[in-house]
């Protein structure tokens, strides 16, 4: 089954900036989610965006998607020191819808 | 309300010994899955459920790993003749039965597992 390859594969920037994450995959898609994971909060669900969907907003999160290239990002804009974790993409393909997840990005926001 | 649960949330085990990690989804969840996470690495997916149909085992590594579901709810994931390769977080997560394309997986804390 594929998975989802996010890029970088770390990412250091000052609070206020924004922070882009991409995810590339192989295969066609069912949906593609993005998640969290910090040592405290565990893997936390930020976003679900549909095969048919480009473009999808959940506060400061922006995510988009391009059948076309098979591929998607994660925009946060206006960064807090709180958004310091990792983020992966775990696409879904098939009939089983289940979800797989690449190495992440690991984000670090300084204060 | 409650969200997915597992037990033990560490387990220290000597190398050849079985073990057994518990996962309690969230109520009236219809799918469950087990992944696991080594240390600085992305999740790598084990074994899906999903209601009373044949559970998708094609990520299990070996035949040493198994799972159960037991009557939809309770799963319980063992590891026979533990290996060091084995140690890694063993992450489970439940989905609720929603429509087309809104699979969301709800992840419990993990248990760690370290064979010495």
């Amino acid at each position: 089954s594929q998975q989802g390859e996010e890029d970088p594969q770390a990412l250091s920037i000052q609070e206020g900036e924004n922070a882009t994450m991409n995810c590339s995959y192989k295969t066609s898609i069912n949906n593609l989610q993005w998640y969290r994971q910090n040592s405290g909060r565990g893997l936390v669900h930020l976003i679900l965006i549909r095969s048919n969907e480009r473009e999808k907003h959940s506060g400061r999160l922006r995510v988009t998607l391009d059948t076309s290239k098979k591929s998607s990002s994660l925009l946060i804009t206006a960064s807090r020191a709180a958004d310091t974790a990792s983020y992966f993409c775990a696409p879904s393909s098939g009939g089983s819808y289940i979800p797989t997840f690449g190495r992440g990005t690991s984000l670090i926001v300084h204060p | 309300g409650a969200g997915v649960s597992q037990s033990p949330s560490n387990k220290v085990t000597e190398k050849g010994k079985d073990v057994e990690l518990r996962c309690d989804p969230i109520s009236g969840h219809t799918a469950l899955y087990w992944y696991r996470q080594s240390l600085g690495q992305g999740l790598e997916f084990l074994i899906y459920f999903q209601g009373n149909s044949a559970p998708d085992k094609s990520g299990l590594p070996s035949d040493r790993f198994s799972a159960e579901r037991t009557g939809g709810s309770v799963s319980t994931l063992t590891i026979q003749r533990t290996q060091q390769e084995d140690s890694a977080v063993y992450l489970c997560a439940s989905s609720p039965p929603t429509g087309w394309g809104s699979n969301e997986q709800f992840f419990g804390p993990g248990t760690r597992l370290t064979v010495l």
